[in-house]
């Protein structure tokens, strides 16, 4: 099964900042990959798919970038409502199956 | 705009039954696959299985022995069942609808994403 790690696990960062998170899959995966962002008590939110595509309602702050085995979300500007833990995720046809990343916390410097 | 409620019992003791449902409104259930994620305490995401209209399922291999889900169309809902629970079953429970998507850049694929969530269920196993 393809495993995905992400990096870093955690990163202390202010308002206003860039911050990149990478994650990579252990095989190429081309394009097939999600961004998630959870907020504590709350149930995950999908940023973008199939690599970089924003899904709609999120802020064009968000972005991501990536294919085959490298992908990176990138928040432009960081925002306070943007401190979470975000998760990528990728899917194996044969057998159906979901993979999530460890996720990387995003928190308050 | 589709929303998924969910309920089910959050105390249970080990050795019990795990059961938890999930209603679809506001769109359609056919045409999806219908997944059950849980994430233990301070921990990440863990898909547990998932089924489509038709009934056809699919399971996390670390979990299928203990898992049954089905679906219930002429409610437009779905449950998960998960016998045998543990305090390692403690966690929060997600239901959230499968979207596929495929594409050809750098090569072809096509794969699923979650793009609608529950608000989740509090499940504590403790004796």
């Amino acid at each position: 099964a393809i495993q995905l790690t992400q990096s870093p696990s955690s990163l202390s960062a202010s308002v206003g900042d860039r911050v990149t998170i990478t994650c990579r899959a252990s095989q190429g995966i081309s394009s097939a990959l999600a961004w998630y962002q959870q907020k504590p008590g709350k149930a995950p939110k999908l940023l973008i798919y199939d690599a970089s595509s924003l899904e709609s309602g999120v802020p064009s702050r968000f972005s991501g970038s990536g294919s085959g085995t490298d992908f990176t979300l990138t928040i432009s500007s960081l925002q306070p409502e943007d401190f979470a833990t975000y998760y990528c995720q990728q899917f194996n046809s044969y057998p159906r199956r979901f993979t999530f990343g460890p996720g990387t916390k995003v928190d308050i410097k | 705009q589709v929303q998924l409620q969910q309920w089910g019992a959050g105390l249970l003791k080990p050795s019990e039954t795990l059961s938890l449902t999930c209603a679809v409104y506001g769109g359609s259930f056919s045409g999806y696959y219908w997944s059950w994620i849980r994430q233990p305490p301070g921990k990440g995401l863990e898909w547990i299985g998932e089924i489509n209209h038709s009934g056809s399922t699919n399971y996390n291999p670390s979990l299928k022995s203990r898992v049954t889900i089905s679906v219930d169309t002429s409610k437009n809902q779905f449950s998960l069942k998960l016998s045998s629970v543990t305090a390692a079953d403690t966690a929060v429970y997600y239901c959230a609808r499968g979207l596929g998507s495929s594409g050809y850049y750098p090569f072809y694929y096509y794969y699923y994403y979650m793009d609608v969530w529950g608000k989740g269920t509090t499940v504590t196993v403790s004796s």
